[in-house]
């Protein structure tokens, strides 16, 4: 199994252009979830999905869409980039059985792709 | 205030000392508690988790945690030079989606 992999490692924009960062799972996991991280403060949820047609905000939704047409595929879209998303960015699959179970299943990180905005 | 807060270090240790590494919170209805190890330039591997209260022991690493001081710990004996990565804190209701994470702290094991 490859697990998360993420397309492309770097990638440099200018204000104003668009870009979809590509995401793939090959676990079979029905939770999907986009990240950002910023020096020194952690992770910060930007999306995440359920499964395939359904996709809900996180903390730091502005600026970016998603869309989950498969299980496996989770891209995420930045349209009119801005210098505030230079970042690294990941992507994050999970298997659960169900919000009210109260079990934590690992999240399953890929390797990050490293955005700048100038 | 954040809700997860975390020393971002350096911590720099020489190799086979104790280190310990901390988080605090401000939220109350977190129930499960995890530790995420990150390689430079790598996306983070969760290293272990614990639900509520208690210790966990899985090999030379501990988690603690005090709920009743909103502080959790992640000791590592007989730190190794691959030890040396970042260390994230991350924290969860017991039935949700969104992880908070601390800001990291970064670790550094000399030879």
């Amino acid at each position: 199994n490859a697990g998360v992999t993420q397309t492309p490692k770097f990638r440099i924009l200018k204000i104003g252009q668009s870009m979809t960062l590509q995401c793939a799972q090959d676990m079979n996991h029905n939770y999907m979830y986009w990240y950002r991280q910023d020096p020194g403060m952690g992770l910060k949820l930007i999306y995440y999905s359920v499964g395939a047609g359904i996709t809900d905000k996180g903390e730091v939704p502005n600026g970016y869409n998603v869309s989950r047409s498969t299980t496996e595929d989770f891209p995420l879209r930045l349209e009119l980039a801005a210098p505030s998303q230079t970042s690294v960015y990941f992507c994050a699959s999970s298997y659960q059985t169900g919000m009210t179970s109260g079990a934590y299943n690992e999240q399953f990180f890929g390797p990050g792709t490293r955005l700048t905005v100038l | 205030q954040k809700e997860v807060e975390q020393d971002p270090g350096p911590l720099s240790v020489p190799e086979g000392a104790i280190v310990s590494l901390n988080c605090t919170y401000s939220n109350s209805a977190f129930q499960y508690f995890m530790w995420y190890r990150q390689y430079s330039r790598k996306g983070p591997e969760l290293l272990m988790y614990t639900y509520s209260s208690g210790n966990k022991e899985d090999g030379r690493f501990t988690a603690q945690v005090d709920k009743s001081s909103k502080y959790i710990s992640l000791f590592i004996r007989d730190s190794q030079p691959s030890d040396s990565a970042t260390y994230l804190c991350a924290m969860r209701v017991r039935a949700g989606n969104m992880l908070t994470f601390g800001g990291g702290t970064r670790l550094m094991v000399k030879p």
